[in-house]
């Protein structure tokens, strides 16, 4: 398996300011995905970062407002900018581990974001 | 495009009843199915995940799901509910090289 963490685990900013989300993994791997979890909802997927190459976004999600930033194979950056408080929620960051023969998907703790 | 459908946003249950989830996906090819749980607070817990193979897949803390394939339906069952099992419950579906897309979520209560 792969352990997942994520700083902060929490935090709580002002309207109109960034916050950089960091995930680090123990092992190396080539797919990376940023959730949103917005509050009493489901996961949605924000994008796919794969080393050396620029992050896809999904449907709804833009460059400029969720830049991501992939350096190597253990480590990833998301930052929410301009933030609003309909960006309060958790995100977690998520990694794609082959084992067994199987493609398996690891999550992070997850960072639950409050924005006033 | 792949997609995943809850039906069900909220079911409660009497602690020792029998329970199902149910699960429908839209999606060309044979996908991957998975079953996760998120307990109030708490991150998310594989139950179990369906590849290939049996259709009926067992899980953890006493979970079983069934794949079938002319419903286009992953339901996930237990036959003895416990209260902490109070949760609430993501059926999810992706392919090789792609992420995980999930459904809307279920919530379970467990009445006493």
């Amino acid at each position: 398996s792969a352990v997942i963490s994520q700083k902060p685990s929490r935090d709580i900013c002002q309207r109109g300011t960034s916050l950089t989300i960091q995930c680090q993994v123990d092992s190396q791997v080539t797919m990376m995905f940023w959730y949103r979890q917005q509050p009493g909802q489901s996961l949605t997927l924000i994008a796919t970062a794969n080393q050396g190459s620029e992050a896809t976004y999904e449907s709804g999600f833009v460059i400029d407002k969720f830049p991501i930033s992939r350096p190597n194979l253990t480590f990833s950056t998301l930052t929410v900018s301009n933030m609003s408080p309909e960006d309060s929620s958790i995100y977690l960051c998520s990694v794609d581990v082959y084992r067994r023969g199987q493609n398996e998907q690891f999550f992070g703790p997850g960072t639950r974001l409050t924005v006033l | 495009a792949q997609s995943v459908t809850q039906p069900d946003i909220h079911i409660t249950v009497s602690e020792g009843a029998s329970l199902e989830l149910r699960c429908n996906y839209s999606y060309g090819a044979t996908p991957y199915l998975f079953w996760y749980v998120q307990s109030p607070g708490q991150g998310l817990q594989l139950l179990l995940k369906y590849f290939s193979g049996d259709t009926l897949v067992q899980g953890i803390k006493g979970f079983e799901a069934e794949f079938k394939r002319s419903q286009s339906s992953f339901n996930l069952r237990k036959p003895s509910v416990h209260w902490s099992d109070a949760a609430e419950y993501f059926c999810a579906v992706r392919e090789a090289g792609t992420a995980l897309i999930f459904g809307k979520g279920t919530t379970l209560s467990v009445s006493s």
